[in-house]
């Protein structure tokens, strides 16, 4: 059974910093790429950055680029999104969810997603 | 405001078919497929169309995709009071340096 779980989420403060990680299992890891997804309150969904399966392969949303680092650690089955230069703006749940394929370019199906964790920014 | 556009909101009665659009670009659904997710209030998306038609196993068979040009659609037929919740379109947008683009949601309400 595939299973992802978030951790890393809190209350901080405008332009503080914090470190998601998502713990997977159920899978070969390695052999897919990874993606990380947030939703503000009320508000649609946003992708934030996706990580190829071996890692060589990232790309970000504008919103974040330059503040937010994701990596993979794949001998512990894990991904993290380090949030650097916090905003109120980036006040998200944030989820990591599972790619199908190895590579991560021209693809937007993720089909396993963790429950999220929650990241406030006060200003 | 979101890359891909949706209706913010769509309804029907139980047993009617009801479409939700989204509409982007050549950059976006234009060169790439389209998939489609569906999330209740206070839980994780789900995986409910990929590919522009293919449906995960598990969803029914009343979820369809479709896509045309620059623009996708959802149609959901025989609609249950279970279908209400919210539903996004996504796709790879290759402009720039390449990212996922999601649509603003659609929120079904069912009668």
């Amino acid at each position: 059974e595939v299973q992802l779980l978030e951790s890393g989420g809190g209350l901080t403060q405008r332009g503080g910093s914090l470190r998601l990680s998502c713990a997977a299992s159920g899978f070969t890891f390695t052999n897919y790429a990874m993606t990380w997804v947030r939703q503000a309150p009320g508000k649609g969904l946003e992708w934030v950055s996706v990580i190829s399966g071996s890692g060589n392969s990232i790309y970000y949303a504008d919103s974040v680029k330059g503040r937010f680092t994701i990596s993979r650690d794949n001998s512990e089955n894990t991904i993290h999104l380090q949030m650097n230069s916090l905003r109120a703006e980036d006040t998200a749940v944030y989820y990591c969810a599972k790619g199908t394929e190895k590579y991560c370019s021209s693809v937007s199906r993720y089909d396993y997603w963790g429950q999220g964790t929650l990241v406030s920014v006060s200003s | 405001q979101s890359v891909l556009t949706q209706p913010p909101s769509a309804s029907g009665t139980p047993g009617q078919r009801v479409t939700i659009s989204c509409s982007g670009s050549t950059s976006n659904i234009g060169d790439n497929t389209v998939n489609w997710y569906q999330q209740f209030p206070g839980t994780a998306p789900k995986l409910l169309i990929y590919n522009n038609n293919q449906r995960p196993s598990g969803v029914p068979d009343r979820f369809s995709g479709s896509k045309s040009g620059t623009s996708a659609s959802l149609a959901i037929s025989g609609l249950q009071s279970e279908d209400e919740a919210d539903y996004y379109c996504a796709a790879w947008d290759d402009s720039l340096s390449g990212s996922v683009v999601f649509g603003g949601g659609t929120k079904l309400t069912v009668l």
